[in-house]
């Protein structure tokens, strides 16, 4: 699995756009990347994935560079519920998920 | 919530006890994953059932064991608890194509068992 590189932490006011950069320059080309979060003390949870192309669902959209290095997930409007911690994987879909220590992001009223 | 469900809560074992966690997957998926979570860090692979076979085994030594039954739900026993065996213990389902055998995209997971040793 491809090994990323995320900040230990981040700040966003509540209502405003949430920007969270990862960096995978080690990534293979079947590698997707994958965007879990951590809400205090429950299990991860899935938000989105993407393979080379830009991904938008009900929940983010997924930005990815063009040469697959790095990636932002964006969270259009944060609420204080989007508080966790978020976790970028490299995967390609046969091998177990390798996290890190994610970046906590914490919404500010 | 999704449909993944985990038993017990929590559970405090003293060192050298044996305990079992247990894990209902997600309808339709036919894969288990264990994870164990310590307190500052991301979840850290232990093992994966499919099919009631164990099918990847993380950095975990053999005390750490598993089942999978045939309605897909699955179980982790560890024997000797150790105080580092203290931690989350999360299950996630998935669904491995019988004919791709590529895993679908997103993992499940449960809320987890907290397990403390003492």
């Amino acid at each position: 699995d491809a090994k990323t590189t995320q900040p230990p932490s981040m700040d966003c006011a509540e209502g405003r756009a949430a920007n969270l950069p990862c960096n995978h320059s080690t990534i293979s080309g079947n590698e997707y990347v994958y965007w879990y979060r951590q809400i205090h003390s429950q299990g991860p949870q899935y938000i989105i994935h993407g393979l080379k192309n830009n991904e938008t669902n009900e929940m983010a959209s997924l930005i990815i560079t063009e040469d697959r290095k790095s990636s932002t997930l964006i969270l259009p409007h944060a609420t204080l519920r989007d508080t966790a911690v978020y976790y970028c994987i490299g995967n390609s879909g046969n091998t177990p998920l390798v996290f890190g220590k994610g970046t906590r992001l914490s919404v500010i009223a | 919530e999704t449909g993944v469900t985990q038993s017990p809560t929590h559970l405090i074992k003293t060192r050298g006890q044996q305990v079992t966690l247990r894990c209902s997957s997600q309808s339709g998926h036919n894969t288990v994953s264990w994870y164990q979570q310590a307190l500052g860090q991301g979840p850290q692979f232990i093992f994966q059932y499919y099919r009631e076979e164990e099918n990847g085994r993380g950095n975990f030594p053999p005390r750490f064991s598993g089942l999978q039954f045939p309605n897909y739900s699955s179980e982790l026993n560890v024997n000797a608890l150790e105080l580092d065996d203290s931690a989350l213990y999360l299950c996630a389902s998935s669904l491995i194509g019988r004919t791709s055998g590529r895993t679908t995209y997103e993992q499940y997971f449960g809320p987890g068992t907290r397990l403390t040793v003492t």
